[in-house]
């Protein structure tokens, strides 16, 4: 079975804190991504990365960056954390083949105050 | 561009009844649609996927969906509800052969009253 951890369930941070998320999944996928989940919209997706070293923005990347420095690590960073980013985060990692099928890792619950 | 609409936030349904939760879609070409299911404080779990070839596709958990081109729908449905199921459904679609990127319904929340 795939499988996909995240560093913490729940955090708390305060405002201005630089923030760092961790993902690692065990299967060798290329293809990594973080997405943010609130409440009526859905997964946002923030950042991918198909390589390591690689990355590109999703749709709401502001605020935030990324590191892939070993393939089975990709990380989010709030470089200035926000009350606007309390969410729950979500990593996936992506099959190589097609259809592409994601699998999730069990999110980070982010509370900025 | 991508997009998936899931008309109902909430669905409500008693036990040993049918349930259906709704999904439209729009992509350019021909898609790749997905069903995932949350429960409470956990991640996406996946449930069932179309690729091609037959239009009810049977999933995890005794779900199945139907995949109608015509009217860009793929609603996820079971015949038998139970309690179990109340959860967070998530429906997704990415364009066959395109770049990996999924894209999320809003989410439909299923309660299943006992």
């Amino acid at each position: 079975d795939v499988k996909v951890t995240q560093s913490s369930r729940y955090l708390v941070k305060r405002t201005g804190e630089k923030v760092f998320l961790e993902c690692v999944q065990d299967m060798d996928h290329e293809n990594m991504f973080w997405y943010r989940q609130d409440p009526g919209l859905g997964l946002r997706l923030i950042y991918f990365s198909y390589d390591v070293k690689m990355k590109e923005k999703g749709d709401i990347p502001e605020g935030y960056s990324v590191s892939r420095e070993k393939k089975e690590r990709f990380s989010l960073i709030l470089e200035s954390a926000s009350t606007n980013q309390t969410s729950m985060y979500l990593c996936a990692s992506i099959e190589r083949e097609a259809p592409y099928e994601q699998y999730f890792g069990p999110g980070t619950r982010l509370t900025v105050t | 561009a991508q997009s998936v609409a899931q008309p109902e936030d909430q669905v409500n349904v008693a036990e040993g009844n049918p349930l259906t939760v709704k999904c439209t879609y729009s992509v350019s070409g021909n898609p790749y649609l997905f069903w995932y299911v949350q429960y409470p404080n956990r991640g996406l779990q996946f449930l069932l996927k179309y690729i091609t070839g037959d239009n009810l596709v049977k999933g995890s958990y005794g779900f199945e969906a139907e995949f109608n081109k015509s009217q860009t729908s793929f609603h996820l449905k079971k015949p038998s509800a139970l309690v179990s199921d109340s959860a967070l459904y998530f429906c997704a679609v990415s364009e066959s052969g395109s770049a990996r990127q999924l894209t999320f319904g809003s989410g439909t929340q299923l309660t299943v009253l006992p």
